[in-house]
């Protein structure tokens, strides 16, 4: 029972170059997230998806793309990595409908470092 | 859009008992979710409270009041595992999203 995982979980880049954290899921849920969790902030939604090939921005989307072919898979990628955007990256999924308490499931995370 | 608040930290003795508040201002709602979270670790669920009320899991319980816009997280019988952040989050009942907005998260630090 793989559920939901990340890769990197850890990534040293440096100041413009692109970055791309992937996310994979197993439960075929129809909601996919990207967060991001800083101190002093908590957790921060980027962008999620609602099915394949539906996407939406969150709170914090600017410097941040995402997409979504497949129903198991949503990438997030950093099209030029500022410092700013150095933080702890969690993935997660859901099935969320009207009306019930189905809740996020999260990756274990990916911490990333722009130097 | 939504405002949630929670006390940054709070400390208790193991074997004791603690509240952690959160209060919420929200256009919409449909229900209030506790997450627990250790460091270096993912969120986990922990309660889902949509009625007012009391919702007992264990050494958890969960207490919710709609009018108030108010919830707790009661933990019993502290044990130095129960040191984490506990994160509030909200879920909307407008625009058609269901996706919750997080609180910033209270810190827990239990001593023995």
């Amino acid at each position: 029972d793989a559920g939901i995982t990340q890769s990197p979980r850890y990534k040293i880049t440096e100041t413009g170059r692109q970055v791309t954290l992937m996310c994979h899921q197993t439960w075929s849920h129809s909601y996919m997230f990207w967060y991001r969790q800083d101190l002093g902030h908590g957790l921060r939604l980027i962008y999620y998806s609602a099915a394949a090939d539906i996407t939406d921005k969150g709170e914090v989307p600017d410097g941040y793309v995402v997409s979504r072919s497949k129903t198991e898979n949503f990438p997030l990628t950093l099209e030029s990595a500022t410092r700013s955007q150095t933080s702890v990256y969690f993935c997660a999924s859901s099935e969320l409908t009207a009306g019930s308490g189905n809740t996020i499931y999260f990756g274990e995370g990916s911490w990333l470092t722009v130097v | 859009g939504q405002n949630i608040d929670q006390p940054t930290e709070m400390t208790a003795t193991e074997g004791a008992i603690v509240q952690i508040n959160c209060t919420y201002q929200t256009s919409g709602f449909n229900g209030l979710f506790w997450y627990q979270q250790h460091a270096g670790e993912a969120p986990t669920f922990l309660s889902y409270n949509v009625l007012d009320g009391l919702e007992e899991k264990g050494r958890f319980s969960s207490f919710l009041s709609r009018s108030k816009g108010y919830s707790y997280l009661l933990l019993k019988e502290l044990q130095m595992k129960d040191s984490a952040s506990y994160l509030c989050a909200v879920r909307p009942a407008s625009g058609g999203s269901y996706i919750p907005t997080f609180g910033r998260g209270t810190s827990l630090i239990v001593h023995p």
